[in-house]
């Protein structure tokens, strides 16, 4: 099973960046890294994904280790609306049995 | 717009009564999946179709079917509903695997 390993909670200052780490160490070659959010009663939101490099795009940044074993994603200037549950999942080539886990739980303190 | 979309949102029904879950995507999306989340469980996949007539069990199909007749639909069926599957479900989408995936707004159903 695609497991990952995140802290349960971490908290940021509002406008300071914000580094949530991820490890997944029995992921294989072809497994993309994708981070999710879900905010309060909403479904989960796409964040961002990568492979090998690191990867950016107008909502964060993914750091992805060399070995690929963990990976960073970096929200730059974190805002109230940031507060959320942060997955980070990767699939096999079928997604297979994708496992979201309990995932970190991000505050953000004005 | 875009959208995944689920109905009914909210759904309160009684145990062994049957009942569908819809799911629907404006996106022309190959792959459609169905979660549910638990307190304390996080989210489990229950069913997984990577095209038109191809489904696949997730972590806990125990309990429920699928179909997917339609690229745009893959509802899923509660044959007899038991109070443990009373959940907050999720439906998703996406181009195909390894992909950006598009969630619904979730459907919370309770079996009493």
């Amino acid at each position: 099973d695609a497991k990952t390993t995140q802290p349960n909670s971490m908290e940021s200052n509002e406008e300071e960046p914000v580094h949530l780490p991820c490890n997944h160490s029995t992921i294989s070659g072809t497994d993309y890294i994708h981070w999710y959010r879900q905010l309060p009663s909403q479904g989960p939101e796409y964040v961002i994904h990568g492979l090998t490099s690191n990867v950016n795009n107008r909502m964060a940044s993914l750091a992805i280790a060399e070995d690929r074993k963990s990976s960073t994603l970096i929200l730059h200037r974190a805002t109230l609306r940031d507060a959320a549950v942060y997955y980070c999942i990767y699939g096999g080539a079928s997604y297979d049995k994708v496992i979201f886990g309990p995932g970190t739980s991000l505050s953000v303190i004005p | 717009e875009a959208q995944v979309t689920q109905n009914p949102r909210y759904l309160i029904t009684v145990t062994g009564k049957k009942l569908t879950v819809t799911c629907s995507q404006n996106m022309n999306h190959e792959y459609m999946s169905w979660y549910r989340q638990d307190p304390g469980l996080g989210l489990r996949q229950i069913y997984y179709s990577m095209n038109v007539e191809v489904t696949d069990k997730g972590d806990v199909p125990e309990g429920y079917k699928v179909s997917r007749k339609e690229k745009r639909n893959f509802p899923l069926i509660l044959e007899s509903p038991s109070p443990n599957q009373t959940s907050l479900y999720f439906c998703a989408s996406g181009y195909r695997v390894g992909t950006e995936a598009f969630f619904g707004q979730g459907t919370r159903l309770t079996v009493v």
